[in-house]
């Protein structure tokens, strides 16, 4: 089946400095969503890409559509503590029912 | 606009009971999808429910089972449970195909 590779696994950094991650597939998909979750909490949407080569901002947020359509990347600048927790890639399955796959996610520690 | 909620917040069973978990999707929104997360890994998803009916299935036992209401709220039924049934069960609701909204979860502890 499809699946999401995320690197890097997880990551510390200085309160201030900016924050790369990506996520990449062996299959195409068409759209690229990006969620963020905290410590006990649901996923939250951060950002939702639905073209090759689109480039979305939401805030300090960026992300990124591959152009071959099998990778995104979501950068955060100027990184705060509250950009602590587990941002994932998702995107929808080839399966024909919608339902989204994700990737084991980028733990963020932010050092103040 | 009420997001997704989910009740209970936080359940402890014993292996072999059966538990039923509930969420009320976003206003507006009409597809219900169910989720499993294990410590350290991504949702992996269950089932999705379109307007009452099934609409999808990941790979998931029978023993998981769901219902959609008229008012597009939703129950995820699980039979005989396992200790491996303990995870973050997540609702998300979503009106278009892709873009879905999270609950906060449920924990589920399977003693």
């Amino acid at each position: 089946g499809q699946q999401l590779n995320q690197s890097p696994q997880s990551m510390f950094i200085q309160e201030g400095e900016d924050v790369s991650m990506n996520c990449t597939s062996s299959s195409i998909f068409n759209t690229w969503l990006w969620y963020k979750q905290d410590p006990g909490e649901g996923p939250v949407l951060l950002i939702a890409l639905y073209k090759a080569g689109e480039l979305t901002s939401n805030g300090r947020l960026t992300a990124q559509f591959g152009i071959t359509r099998k990778d995104s990347f979501l950068n955060i600048s100027a990184s705060i503590p509250s950009d602590v927790g587990i941002y994932f890639c998702a995107g929808p399955s080839d399966s024909g029912n919608t339902p989204l796959v994700f990737g084991k996610g980028t733990r963020l520690s932010v050092i103040a | 606009e009420t997001g997704v909620t989910q009740s209970p917040t936080h359940l402890i069973k014993t292996r072999g009971q059966q538990v039923t978990l509930r969420c009320s999707s976003q206003s507006g929104h009409n597809t219900v999808s169910w989720y499993q997360q294990a410590l350290g890994q991504g949702p992996q998803f269950i089932f999705q429910y379109y307007r009452e009916e099934e609409n999808g299935r990941g790979n998931f036992p029978p023993r998981f089972s769901g219902l959609q209401f008229p008012n597009y709220s939703s129950e995820l039924n699980v039979n005989a449970l396992e200790l491996d049934d303990s995870a973050l069960y997540l609702c998300a609701s979503s009106s278009t195909s892709y873009e879905q909204y999270f609950g906060p979860g449920t924990r589920l502890t399977v003693t």
